[in-house]
């Protein structure tokens, strides 16, 4: 089975420094990964995804992610924090078609970093 | 272009009472998937649809039933409503099943009340 560890509940960090959003993964084979944001009561925004290649992804709104098959982790990262990326991250795993088992378009999700950005 | 598109955006429905949620994928893309998200919680998994036939499912109950339509829009049911059905209901679309490599595009979701 798939999981997905997002192991800080909530992120803090001043406007204008790095920001960190941690994600790790379980599963068998090579994984497909996934960013997406949620803002209040509103839908997931994808950010970015990792599927071969480069293991640094970049995505939208000047985010990037850094694929480490060694640590099975898969950080979100911003170089420069703004107010307006405070919101509800999550990391999101999908196995190969040739190894889901019939699973279909699953996405497996963690359970979610909320990320706050203080001016 | 318009993105995957929900209905309702709220609701509220009594326990023991049935629930249909609608979505219309974004155009060209065959797939839709559904998912629950709990507050609080990361989405769960419930059914994937794909040219009208379910691919997969989620660990839900009987009481989750969906479908696909020839124009690709798809409606989740869930009959006989608990508490604990009360979350809000995201349908997703991607270009196709095939490739596990396209990405999913969510809707605004689907917020459902049981009292």
């Amino acid at each position: 089975a798939q999981s997905v560890a997002q192991p800080e509940d909530q992120v803090n960090v001043a406007e204008g420094n790095p920001l960190t959003v941690k994600c790790t993964y379980s599963v068998s084979g090579n994984p497909y990964l996934f960013w997406y944001v949620q803002y209040p009561n509103r839908g997931l925004q994808f950010l970015l995804k990792y599927i071969t290649g480069d293991n640094l992804v970049k995505g939208s709104y000047g985010f990037e992610a850094e694929f480490n098959k060694s640590q099975t982790s898969f950080h979100l990262k911003k170089p420069s924090a703004l107010v307006s990326d405070s919101a509800l991250y999550f990391c999101a795993v999908r196995l190969p078609q040739f190894l889901n088992n019939n699973a279909g378009n699953m996405l497996t999700f963690g359970g979610g970093t909320r990320l706050m950005v203080k001016p | 272009d318009a993105g995957v598109t929900q209905s309702p955006t709220h609701l509220i429905k009594t326990r023991g009472q049935h629930v249909t949620l609608r979505c219309s994928p974004i155009s060209g893309h065959k797939s839709v998937s559904w998912y629950q998200q709990v507050l609080g919680q990361g989405p769960q998994f419930i059914f994937q649809y794909y040219e009208k036939e379910e691919r997969g499912r989620g660990n839900f109950p009987d009481r989750f039933s969906a479908r696909q339509f020839p124009n690709y829009s798809s409606e989740l049911n869930v009959n006989a409503l608990l508490l604990g059905d009360s979350a809000l209901y995201l349908c997703a679309s991607s270009l196709s099943r095939i490739f596990s490599g396209n990405t999913i595009y969510f809707g605004e979701g689907s917020w459902l009340t049981v009292v």
